[in-house]
């Protein structure tokens, strides 16, 4: 069975600009969930989706947003691009969403320059 | 105080040795907690995950959980080379159901 997926796996984008990351989970989850990763930290929560219903958001600006399409797949959105914004954007899939285990993609590498 | 605290490392241990990763977190409504194994340059894979005190074995790996103590460790027997990784320890918060986590511990394997 195939993982999750993500694309594209690098962007380059420069400040201001807007960028939409792209997630289809495992076949059969119907959850979710999108994290920040800067070097040398753990992931940082910024979404999750479960049946196309956003469940929980973390601690970042308006300027970040996701949906959840009726096949499960989903997107993040991330407007007037700050230098900062630069990180491995993952994305993870659960069965049920909620507290259960989370299977991540590979990831998009988004640079702002 | 973080919510979710490992110690950073490196953690350097013989090969054939058991590597113990250890993870502290605050909040006593948490109910699942997680052990991810991530690469340089990769992504978080799943290692083990434990919702009941206790200890829970797969393969090489044993996590053990203590609510009353709010710890959750990870030991990994018989350590080879190819784990070496950093380890990130991951919590259920109880609220709204985000994963909390961990800075990570490296963990080198010297042969």
């Amino acid at each position: 069975d195939a993982g999750v997926t993500q694309s594209p796996t690098h962007l380059i984008k420069t400040r201001g600009q807007h960028v939409t990351l792209r997630c289809s989970p495992i076949s059969g989850h119907k959850s979710v969930s999108w994290y920040q990763q800067v070097l040398g930290q753990g992931p940082q929560f910024i979404f999750q989706y479960y049946e196309k219903e956003e469940r929980g958001r973390g601690n970042f600006p308006d300027r970040f947003s996701a949906r959840q399409f009726p096949n499960y797949s989903s997107e993040l959105n991330v407007n007037a691009l700050l230098l900062g914004d630069s990180a491995l954007y993952l994305c993870a899939s659960s069965p049920e969403g909620g507290y259960y285990e989370q299977y991540f993609g590979p990831g998009t590498r988004l640079t702002v320059t | 105080q973080k919510e979710v605290e490992q110690n950073s490392g490196p953690l350097s241990v013989p090969e054939g040795a058991i590597a113990s990763l250890n993870c502290t977190y605050s909040d006593r409504g948490s109910q699942s907690f997680f052990w991810y194994r991530q690469y340089s340059g990769k992504s978080p894979e799943l290692i083990m995950f434990i919702y009941s005190n206790g200890d829970k074995e797969d393969g090489r790996f044993t996590a053990q959980l203590n609510k009353a103590s709010q710890y959750v460790s990870l030991l990994i027997r018989d350590s080879q080379p190819s784990d070496s990784a950093t380890y990130l320890c991951a919590v259920n918060k109880r609220s709204n159901y985000q994963l909390i986590w961990g800075a990570g511990t490296k963990l080198i394997i010297k042969p």
